[in-house]
């Protein structure tokens, strides 16, 4: 198992909600990468924080948001919710940029399962 | 742009054969190539990675992956499949000329392996 952790396990939002998702990076990283995988497809990339800024962002609207905090874990928040975000959130931790190399292996948390009605 | 194929929905084999999963890429520079392992209800499990150098890598759990320049291709291989073998396995690319750092996935394939 790694180190990173995510909560909640599960959450249910109606249309139109709002949900915050958290998520705490492995010791010693300082990269926070979140993804969205829909049901039967691979993860897809919504942003990268990076010593509590944004350091590049998928094709996602900006109702997807996030946060980095000083001890370097994450908050994902999805304002407006639709139906087509009902899925699983990934969090993955690594090195990041200071390690020197875009090799940084991402070590992925159990992630959280939002559905929305 | 980077991108990965992963051309097989699923992999069906039996236990103690040879397992192979398939993995096309594309990138404008070179690749850094995963692979990741999901079981049911789980987070994605890192199994190994190519950076340079040698083109068979080794990883976790006795599995290997072969990088093709030629054929723009990183196979994942295990010599004798285990029933616990059995579960969702993503390729993943992060291109050395990208500005940002994140890893494009495959549609996966899922492994069943019979006992």
């Amino acid at each position: 198992e790694t180190g990173v952790t995510q909560s909640p396990t599960h959450l249910i939002k109606t249309r139109g909600q709002q949900v915050t998702l958290r998520c705490s990076s492995q010791s010693g990283h300082n990269t926070v990468s979140w993804y969205q995988q829909a049901l039967g497809q691979g993860p897809q990339f919504i942003f990268q924080y990076y010593r509590e800024e944004e350091n590049g962002r998928g094709n996602f609207p900006p109702r997807f948001s996030g946060l980095q905090f000083p001890n370097y874990s994450s908050e994902l928040n999805v304002n407006a919710l639709e139906l087509d975000d009902s899925a699983l959130y990934l969090c993955a931790s690594s090195l990041g940029p200071t390690s020197g190399s875009r090799a940084d292996t991402q070590y992925f948390g159990p992630g959280t399962r939002l559905t929305v009605l | 742009a980077q991108s990965v194929a992963q051309p097989e929905d699923q992999v069906n084999v039996a236990e103690g054969n040879p397992l192979t999963v398939k993995c096309t890429y594309s990138v404008s520079g070179n690749p850094y190539l995963f692979w990741y392992v999901q079981y049911p209800n789980r987070g994605l499990q890192f199994l190994l990675k190519y950076i340079t150098g040698d083109n068979l890598v080794k990883g976790s759990y006795g599995f290997e992956a072969e990088f093709n320049k030629s054929q723009t291709s990183f196979h994942l291989k295990k010599p004798s499949a285990l029933v616990s073998d059995s579960a969702l396995y993503f390729c993943a690319v992060r291109d050395t000329f990208a500005n940002d750092y994140k890893l494009s996935f495959g549609a996966g394939t899922t492994v069943t392996v019979r006992a």
